[in-house]
């Protein structure tokens, strides 16, 4: 069965890049039928859609982060992978990938990525 | 895109139904049935209860239950069971490949 398994940094340094990596097993990337996308949560708080990918290369962002955000993919791989760039201690977050079709069917655990020097 | 207005907090005794609202706007919820409903337990990662409206993912209890009236979307958790405590988050798709969640609502089992 599809599993995804978000891989980055735990730690990032404010004003630098998050880099984070999504890696999907089990299935393929490059299904017609799905998108694949980013979500946070910062502690404590709520769900927040950063953005989603086509495995043709295709994205799209949140309009509130898309000044700093990119989405790739690469299907060689099976990977899409998220950076976001002149982070401040706001983006201090649990990130969670995962399949898009409508809804967000299948989640990665999450990973969680704290901005502090 | 703002998100969705759900109420902080939800209870019902073991047994029990609890109703959860989720309002958006006719750009979101009013406008799309594509509103989804996520269950997440502490330190776990969200679970996809209901898609599109009122549909059940496999595998997901029969008394988890979704609809939608104009702006505002509800869950419904009938025969309430001590493992239904959780956070949940209502989303909606909101146009241009993009999606908005709810505030969430923390459900409790008395």
């Amino acid at each position: 069965h599809l599993q995804l398994q978000e891989s980055g940094p735990g730690l990032v340094k404010p004003s630098e890049t998050l880099s984070l990596t999504c890696t999907v097993s089990g299935g393929s990337i490059s299904s017609s039928n799905y998108y694949w996308g980013w979500i946070r949560q910062p502690p404590g708080k709520g769900l927040e859609w950063i953005g989603e990918i086509y495995y043709s290369g295709s994205t799209y962002y949140n309009p509130s982060l898309k000044s700093r955000v990119t989405i790739s993919v690469d299907t060689s791989k099976n990977q899409f992978s998220l950076n976001l760039s002149s982070v401040t201690a706001a983006d201090t977050a649990f990130y969670y990938c995962a399949r898009v079709s409508g809804m967000l069917d299948i989640w990665g655990q999450g990973t969680l990525v704290t901005v502090s020097s | 895109q703002s998100a969705l207005t759900q109420p902080p907090s939800a209870s019902g005794s073991p047994g029990q139904s609890v109703t959860i609202s989720c309002t958006g706007t006719s750009s979101d919820v009013g406008d799309y049935d594509y509103v989804s409903w996520y269950q997440q337990h502490p330190g776990k990662a969200p679970k996809l209860m209901i898609y599109e409206v009122s549909k059940r993912p496999s595998g997901v209890p029969d008394r988890f239950s979704g609809s939608k009236s104009g702006n505002t979307a509800s869950l419904t958790v009938s025969g309430l069971q001590a493992e239904d405590e959780a956070d949940y988050y209502c989303s909606s798709y909101a146009g241009s490949n993009n999606f908005v969640f709810g505030t969430g609502t923390k459900v409790t089992v008395l």
